[in-house]
C-alpha cells in the first residue's frame, strides 16, 4: 500500500510566477490537509479537503493561495505569483475519516525555494 | 482552545543515555495524542498515539509516552539514545468535538541531537 505521495519533491521559482504542488492520498483515504513548514519553525495547518469540497482553509493566506481536491487525481496547492516568504516545506497529509483519533500520514514533502 | 507546548526547542544526549522530550497540552475534554519524528528532508512519521486505551504508550524504536492527566502531559522517552534518533520531533493533540471534523494542532517541535 502506497504511502502519501507528493510531487515535486523540490521546486525553484522566481518571483512571480506560480507553484503548483500535487499530493495522492493513500489509497482509500479521501481526507487531505496540508501544511507549511517554515524554517526553523513547526507545521502550520493551511487548509483541509475532502473530495471536491474545501472544509476549512482558515490557515491558509487569503491572497494567491488556493487548493482543490477533485473528484479524480491528487490534490493541489497552487501558489500564484510567488514572493521570496514563501520558501518552505509544504507537506500533505491524508486519513481515513476526520476524527481526532485518527492518525494523519504524512507526504516527503515539497520543498520550494523563491529566488 | 487546544493548545501543545514542548519545552526546550534543542535537546541534546550522549549517545546511550536517556531521552526525554517534553509535551504539555490544554485542553478542556480529554484528548487524543500523537507524537511524530522528522528525519532531515522528510516527512512526519507517527512514532506513537494515545487514544485512551492505556496511559502508557509503546511506540516504533524503542520510544514510549505516558499520558499523565493530572500534569496534563505527554513526554516522550527512549531508555538509551543512539545516532539514528537525531531527528525533529512533534507531539500533536486532537479532541473529538462536535464539528464536522477534529483539527489537530501540532507543537513547535524539538530538535534531538545524539552526542556520539
Amino acid at each position: 500500500n502506497a504511502g502519501v505521495m507528493q510531487n515535486p519533491r523540490h521546486l525553484v521559482r522566481r518571483r512571480g510566477q506560480e507553484a503548483r504542488l500535487r499530493c495522492s492520498p493513500m489509497k482509500g483515504h479521501s481526507h487531505v490537509y496540508w501544511y507549511r513548514q517554515l524554517p526553523e519553525e513547526g507545521l502550520k495547518f493551511m487548509v483541509y479537503l475532502q473530495k471536491e469540497n474545501i472544509i476549512d482553509e482558515s490557515g491558509m493566506p487569503k491572497e494567491r493561495f488556493s487548493a482543490e481536491f477533485p473528484k479524480e487525481g491528487p490534490s493541489i496547492l497552487r501558489i500564484q505569483q510567488v514572493v521570496r516568504g514563501d520558501s518552505a516545506a509544504y507537506f500533505c497529509a491524508s486519513s481515513l475519516t476526520p476524527r481526532a483519533r485518527e492518525t494523519q500520514y504524512f507526504g516527503p514533502g515539497t520543498r520550494l525555494l523563491v529566488l | 482552545a487546544q493548545s501543545v507546548t514542548q519545552l526546550g526547542s534543542h535537546v541534546s544526549v550522549s549517545e546511550g543515555a536517556l531521552v526525554l522530550l517534553r509535551c504539555n497540552y490544554s485542553s478542556s475534554v480529554p484528548p487524543y495524542l500523537f507524537w511524530y519524528v522528522q528525519y532531515p528532508n522528510q516527512g512526519l512519521q507517527l512514532l506513537l498515539k494515545y487514544t485512551s486505551a492505556a496511559t502508557l504508550v509503546k511506540g516504533i524504536n524503542g520510544f514510549e509516552a505516558e499520558f499523565k492527566k493530572s500534569e496534563t502531559s505527554f513526554h516522550l522517552t527512549k531508555p538509551s539514545a543512539h545516532m539514528s534518533d537525531a531527528a525533529e520531533y512533534f507531539c500533536a493533540v486532537s479532541l473529538s468535538g462536535k464539528t464536522s471534523y477534529d483539527k489537530v494542532i501540532f507543537g513547535p517541535g524539538t530538535s534531538l541531537s545524539v552526542i556520539p
